[in-house]
């Protein structure tokens, strides 16, 4: 079944560029019913979607982090990537990354990224 | 895009049933029939209970049903039991598939 893995450094510094890699596996991500997004939750909060991106590379991000979000995509390595620039300690939260169409599923298990110098 | 509103918790005896809310506006909840229920446990990934309001995927027991009036949903779960206890999102599709917009959570305690 389809499979989803995060991947990247769990340390960022303030003011640097967080960067994740989802690895899809058991399906392509080349396929035309589906987006590709990324979810956050902070510590003890709920969740707050960040951005999709379908495989042609249309993106579509939440509006209060539009400015500093870019996703993109590489269909080649069935993969999907996050970068989250100029990073605060109010970025600290596990991501998850996410299939979705009018909902998103399957999850991947998620990783935890905190902010600290 | 506003999350959508849930009780903050509910609780419950085993074998009682209870409903979670989720209250949203017409160009959500209310205009859509796609919202969608998640379970999550700590330190593990939301799993998806119901989908499309009312549907279950396959390996969700029957005890988890899903239901919506104008721009309120709700997840009802009975003869609860101890697994039960977790916390519980919805969400909504608002108009694109790039448009998710999620509730605020609520925690389920059983008694």
């Amino acid at each position: 079944q389809l499979q989803l893995q995060e991947s990247g450094p769990g340390l960022v510094k303030p003011s640097e560029t967080l960067s994740l890699t989802c690895t899809v596996s058991g399906g392509s991500i080349s396929s035309s019913s589906y987006y590709w997004g990324w979810i956050r939750q902070p510590p003890g909060k709920g969740l707050e979607w960040i951005g999709s991106i379908y495989y042609s590379g249309s993106t579509y991000y939440n509006p209060s982090l539009k400015s500093r979000v870019t996703i993109s995509v590489d269909t080649s390595k069935n993969q999907f990537s996050l970068k989250l620039s100029s990073v605060t300690a109010a970025d600290t939260a596990v991501y998850y990354c996410a299939r979705h169409g009018t909902e998103p599923d399957p999850w991947g298990q998620g990783t935890l990224v905190t902010v600290s110098s | 895009q506003s999350a959508l509103t849930q009780p903050r918790s509910v609780s419950g005896s085993p074998g009682q049933s209870v409903t979670i809310s989720c209250t949203g506006t017409s160009s959500d909840v209310g205009g859509y029939n796609y919202v969608s229920w998640y379970q999550q446990h700590p330190g593990k990934a939301p799993k998806l209970m119901i989908y499309d309001v009312s549907k279950r995927p396959s390996g969700v027991p029957d005890r988890f049903s899903g239901s919506k009036s104008g721009n309120t949903a709700s997840l009802t779960i009975s003869g609860l039991q101890a697994e039960d206890e977790a916390d519980y999102y919805c969400c909504s599709y608002a108009g694109s598939y790039t448009d998710v917009v999620f509730g605020g959570g609520t925690k389920l305690t059983v008694l």
